[in-house]
This record gives structure tokens, sequence and C-alpha cells, in this order.
């Protein structure tokens, strides 16, 4: 079946330290692929996505490629910021009984000193 | 506009009792989710309702009854809760886009559930 394969945290950095988050997936076809990211004591909200292979998403200064060679969506960010510290999620959307459901990586928590 | 909202946002209670959260989405969409997330950060799903009408039900235990009135609400209930319900509860909803392509699913702010 679908799966999500994220790096397990946590990772501590330095601000303006380069950020790689490791995520390979297995899935049949070529789903849209997502980055969720969750801030201490919040919800899970979108940080970016791709819809399509070679499609990059990016927001926030985050970016990650849809590489279907390579199974792959790794997330990176040239210079992180304290306020980038939280959890984040690679997410696979599987279409399973009619309707889709998300499959999600382990979570990397990400911790970033000034 | 708050787009997934969910009540409570914690609750706390003791083991045997029964309890509901509520949530409810103002985005239009037909598909609503509920997922647990554990201690550790591991989300998974629980259930899945397109239009009122269950799709998915991930081996979750009968003392767990999502209920739908209508595809802008999705409700949970729980039986005699137990310490292992203890988590963080989220909601969901999505629409499905042109040619069943998935779009993204919008969440609430969790509820986070502690049985004593």
């Amino acid at each position: 079946g679908d799966s999500v394969t994220q790096m397990e945290g946590p990772v501590t950095l330095s601000e303006e330290a380069f950020l790689t988050i490791n995520c390979t997936y297995t899935a049949t076809g070529y789903p849209s692929l997502f980055w969720y990211v969750q801030y201490p004591g919040e919800g899970l909200q979108l940080l970016l996505k791709a819809t399509k292979a070679d499609d990059k998403g990016s927001n926030k200064g985050f970016e990650a490629t849809y590489r279907k060679e390579t199974t792959s969506f790794h997330l990176e960010k040239g210079s992180v910021q304290v306020s980038d510290s939280a959890v984040y999620f690679c997410a696979l959307p599987s279409y399973t009984s009619g309707t889709y459901k998300y499959i999600f990586g382990t979570g990397t928590r990400l911790k970033v000193l000034a | 506009d708050t787009a997934v909202s969910q009540t409570p946002k914690y609750l706390v209670t003791q083991m045997g009792n029964d309890k509901s959260i509520k949530c409810e989405q103002n985005l239009g969409h037909d598909t609503m989710y509920w997922y647990k997330q554990d201690s550790k950060k591991f989300l998974k799903i629980m259930f899945s309702y397109n239009n009122k009408e269950l799709i998915i039900n991930e081996t979750v235990p009968n003392r767990f009854s999502p209920k739908s009135p209508d595809k802008a609400h999705l409700n949970l209930h729980i039986n005699s809760l137990e310490l292992g319900d203890s988590a963080v509860y989220f909601c969901a909803s999505s629409q499905e886009g042109q040619g069943r392509k998935y779009t993204e699913a919008f969440f609430g702010q969790g509820t986070r559930l502690t049985v004593v």
C-alpha cells in the first residue's frame, strides 16, 4: 500500500543554517504531495504542495521538488529562523474506498536556536 | 472566519466517562475526517465521511462513534473512555478537485483529550 517515510528528528539547527528534511514515498500513480507544519500547541497548516512530477512547491522560504525518479519530496530552506521551530509532516493522499485519506510521515521536529 | 473549527480545545475526563467533540467546516467541502495524533506526534486517520456517509473506518474501537448530521458537521462521540484514548484529535475537511485530483485538507486546531 501507499506509504511515506520521513527522516526522524529532532533536528536542531542554529539560526540561518540550511535545512533539509527528507521524505520519500511509495504510491500507486502520481499523487499530489504535501508538507504540513504544526507549530507548538496548534493544528496542522499546509506549508506547500506539488501536484505533479518536477513541480516545485514553495512558501515562506521553504521549497520542495516532486521527484518521480527518486520518489522523493524533500523539504528545504536556505536560512532557518527561530520562528520555524515546529513539527513538519510530509503527506500523501491515498485513494481508497472511493475517497482520499492522508498518509502522513512520522513528523520531524525542528528546533532552531538563536 | 475559521474554516474548520472544533470544540472543545481541551478535554480532561475520568476513565469510563462518555464525551463528545464537535467539528464544523464552512468551506463547503464534501468530505470530513477525524485524525488521531498520539504522544509521539504520529497522525493516523480514524474516519472519513463524504456527504454525511461513512466511507472510511480505520479499525477504530466501537466505543468511537462519529456522527454527521449534515455535510458541514462531523462530531465524534467516545464511550467508556480509557487511558489509551488520551491524544489530540483533529478534524479536517477536503474537496476532490477536477479529474479526481486531490487538493488539500484543512485542519481544525485539535482537541487535546486527557483521560485520568
